[in-house]
C-alpha cells in the first residue's frame, strides 16, 4: 500500500527558505496516472493547495505562490520536495504531500500525515 | 481567481442526513471532490469526480454537482463522522481549489 511520508526542519526563521522532502514507499513517483502534491494548513484554517509535480518534471503551482515555489522530484530516490522561499509567520502551517490524480478534477487519494513548520526567529 | 464557498458549520443527529453544499460559478460543469478531517488527522478522500465513492468509504456519504453547487450527503449519520469536510475542484486558471472547510458536529 502507498504511503507518503514528510520530512524535513519544524522551525525556519523569516526570510528563509522552507525545505521539505516527501517520500514515496509503496509505490513510485514514475507512475503514469499521478501527479505529487503540496498543500498546507495554517493552524485553525482550511487547505491551501501550494502545487504539484509529474515524474517528467513539469510542475503546476497556485497563482498565489508561485514566485516564492519551486517543486521538485528525484526518481532515483523515489522523493519529491518543497522550496518555499522568503517565508514569513504567515507560512506557519501543517504542510501534506500527496499523491494527486491526473483523472478529471485532479483529487489527492492517497495524503502524508502532515509535518508542522513554524516560521520564527 | 476561482472560490469555492462552503457553510462554516452543520449540525445533525445521529441518524439523521447531513447536507453539506459547496457553491462555486459554473461548479456543475467542473469535477468535484470531497475530503473529511477528522481532528489531529490528514484528509481523507470521501468522494471524487462528483459522486464517486474511493474503495472503503461507507455508502452512506454521497455527492451530487449541477449548476453553481456540490453536495455531499451523509445518510444515517453516525458520531464517527464528526469532522471538517472540504470540497476541492479543479480549474483550468487557478488549478486546484479548496472550499473553506464545513465542521460537522454529530448532536
Amino acid at each position: 500500500q502507498l504511503q507518503l511520508q514528510e520530512s524535513g526542519p519544524g522551525l525556519v526563521k523569516p526570510s528563509e527558505t522552507l525545505s521539505l522532502t516527501c517520500t514515496v514507499s509503496g509505490g513510485s513517483v514514475s507512475s503514469d496516472s499521478f501527479y505529487w502534491g503540496w498543500i498546507r494548513q495554517s493552524p485553525g484554517k482550511g487547505l491551501e493547495w501550494i502545487g504539484c509535480i509529474y515524474s517528467s518534471g513539469n510542475t503546476y503551482y497556485n497563482p498565489s505562490l508561485k514566485s516564492r515555489v519551486t517543486i521538485s522530484v528525484d526518481t532515483s530516490t523515489n522523493q519529491f520536495s518543497l522550496k518555499l522561499s522568503s517565508v514569513t509567520a504567515a507560512d506557519t502551517s501543517v504542510y501534506y504531500c500527496a499523491r494527486q490524480k491526473t483523472d478529471s478534477g485532479r483529487y489527492m487519494d492517497i495524503w502524508g500525515t502532515g509535518t508542522t513548520v513554524t516560521v520564527s526567529s | 481567481s476561482y472560490e469555492l464557498t462552503q457553510p462554516p458549520s452543520v449540525s445533525v443527529s445521529p441518524g439523521q442526513t447531513a447536507s453539506i453544499t459547496c457553491s462555486g460559478d459554473k461548479l456543475g460543469n467542473k469535477y468535484a471532490s470531497w475530503y473529511q478531517q477528522r481532528p489531529g488527522q490528514s484528509p481523507v478522500l470521501v468522494i471524487y469526480q462528483d459522486t464517486k465513492r474511493p474503495s472503503g468509504i461507507p455508502e452512506r456519504f454521497s455527492g451530487s454537482n449541477s449548476g453553481n453547487t456540490a453536495t455531499l450527503t451523509i445518510s444515517g449519520t453516525q458520531a464517527m463522522d464528526e469532522g471538517d469536510y472540504y470540497c476541492q475542484a479543479w480549474d483550468t486558471s487557478t488549478d486546484v481549489v479548496f472550499g473553506g472547510g464545513t465542521k460537522l458536529t454529530v448532536l
